[in-house]
């Protein structure tokens, strides 16, 4: 099932550069999410989404910026690359009044490497 | 604010062997709990959910229940198998709105014949 896309699957990118990454979702969710893992820390919101146009700041927000002009599309950008952004991003999806509070579908990740 | 811990892995376990995995949480009131897992190479999918005290949340073998007098939620099977060799995440929701979700660290599963 491809309600949720992400893209690219793995990029590797040189300190200093921008970057942005896509989330797709066929499912008109409501509420969007980007998340990165990394190892000894789970997942970690960067930054949320609540509509179009409407996001809100994470825990590990500082060196990212989102934006979501369609209710479809949802892009984190990197405005400058640093090698402590090297992880896998993770994006998800989530519509309480269809699924239930918490229940939420994740794309399939992006492996990033700042080198 | 919510947070959830989650025991270390990696847990290692012979097939049909007994799982559990330890959950404890705090929070303000008594919100749903959620296990999340994850497939390697793969995101996370939600697995089991209980949304109140005493609930039980059950899905492919797997069971969980909610203990508020514990603050906890461990996640439990009577017979793994190679295919459950996964990671497991423990959640529950942050207080704020945006039905956002706080993590656990995870724990690795490994079954072996």
């Amino acid at each position: 099932d491809a309600g949720i896309t992400q893209s690219p699957r793995h990029k590797v990118t040189e300190t200093g550069t921008p970057v942005t990454l896509r989330c797709h979702q066929t499912e008109n969710h409501r509420y969007m999410y980007w998340y990165r893992q990394d190892p000894g820390h789970g997942l970690r919101l960067i930054h949320y989404s609540y509509g179009v146009k409407d996001t809100d700041k994470g825990e590990v927000s500082d060196g990212y910026s989102v934006s979501r002009s369609k209710t479809e599309d949802f892009l984190l950008t990197l405005e400058s690359a640093t090698s402590s952004q090297t992880s896998v991003y993770f994006c998800a999806i989530s519509d309480p009044l269809q699924e239930g509070p918490g229940g939420y579908t994740f794309g399939s990740g992006t492996r990033l490497t700042v080198v | 604010g919510n947070s959830v811990t989650q025991m270390e892995g990696p847990v290692t376990l012979s097939e049909e062997a007994f799982l559990t995995i330890n959950c404890t949480y705090t929070a303000t009131g008594y919100p749903s709990l959620f296990w999340y897992v994850q497939y390697p190479g793969e995101g996370l999918q939600l697995l089991l959910k209980a949304t109140k005290a005493d609930d039980k949340g059950s899905n492919k073998g797997f069971e969980a229940t909610y203990r508020k007098e514990t603050t906890s939620f461990h996640l439990e099977k009577g017979s793994v198998q190679v295919s459950d060799s996964a990671v497991y995440f423990c959640a529950l929701p942050i207080t704020g709105g945006g039905n956002k979700l706080t993590f656990g660290t995870g724990t690795q599963l490994k079954v072996e014949l």
